[in-house]
């Protein structure tokens, strides 16, 4: 069965330090896709970024950057110089390739939250 | 373009009661999911319709049920409610299975008193 691991219940940074956010998966199959979301206070669930498993390039979006490696099964999450905007909670999410054509649901990690402290 | 609607916002329900969820989707969208977020649990997935059809269900008891309307708006109901179903329940809509990227509403947050 899949499982994503965030180690980090909470971080807390002063503005404009980088900070990275851990994310660990296990699956058993070789196509899936991998998420991560941000849930501001709100509630609502923000969607930040999607790889799939045959793609390993990293990607970078403005301040916010993406290590993908399958050797480790580690897809992590970098904010560079961090702003207050950007405290939230953090998931990062997995789905597998359903058997029956398409995706599963997402089984997402715990999630990190993230204080960024003026 | 509107995002996703869910309503109620808030709702408070005694235990033993049945409650009735309702989620529309992006206009074009025709899978919709559905999650509930607890503190102890985290987000656990429910169950996803696309056309109409349950496509998938996460393992929960079958006090849990949902549909999905030709207008790809989807509703889930829960029945004899009990103290642990209070929880924020989130709705997601993509334009398919094949994963476009899922679009979150802000969800209904159930109070079981």
């Amino acid at each position: 069965a899949q499982k994503v691991t965030q180690a980090q219940t909470e971080i807390s940074v002063v503005e404009k330090e980088d900070v990275t956010l851990d994310c660990v998966y296990e699956t058993r199959d070789t196509t899936y896709y991998l998420f991560w979301y941000k849930q501001p206070p709100s509630g609502e669930l923000v969607f930040l970024i999607r790889r799939n498993s045959f793609d390993e390039q990293n990607e970078i979006s403005g301040r916010y950057s993406w290590n993908f490696q399958k050797s480790t099964s580690s897809f992590n999450f970098t904010i560079t110089a961090s702003q207050v905007v950007d405290s939230a909670v953090y998931f990062c999410a997995l789905s597998e390739f359903s058997s029956g054509g398409g995706a599963d649901g997402l089984t997402f990690g715990k999630g990190t939250h993230l204080i960024i402290q003026p | 373009k509107a995002g996703v609607t869910q309503t109620p916002r808030y709702l408070i329900k005694t235990r033993g009661q049945q409650v009735t969820l309702s989620c529309s989707p992006i206009s074009g969208h025709r899978s919709v999911s559905w999650y509930q977020q607890t503190p102890g649990q985290g987000l656990q997935f429910l169950f996803e319709y696309f056309s109409e059809t349950q496509r998938n269900k996460g393992n929960f008891p079958g006090r849990f049920s949902g549909r999905q309307f030709s207008n790809s708006r989807s509703e889930m109901n829960v029945s004899t409610l009990e103290l642990g179903d209070s929880a924020l329940y989130l709705c997601a809509s993509s334009t398919g299975p094949f994963y476009n990227g899922y679009t979150f509403g802000s969800g209904t947050r159930l109070t079981v008193v």
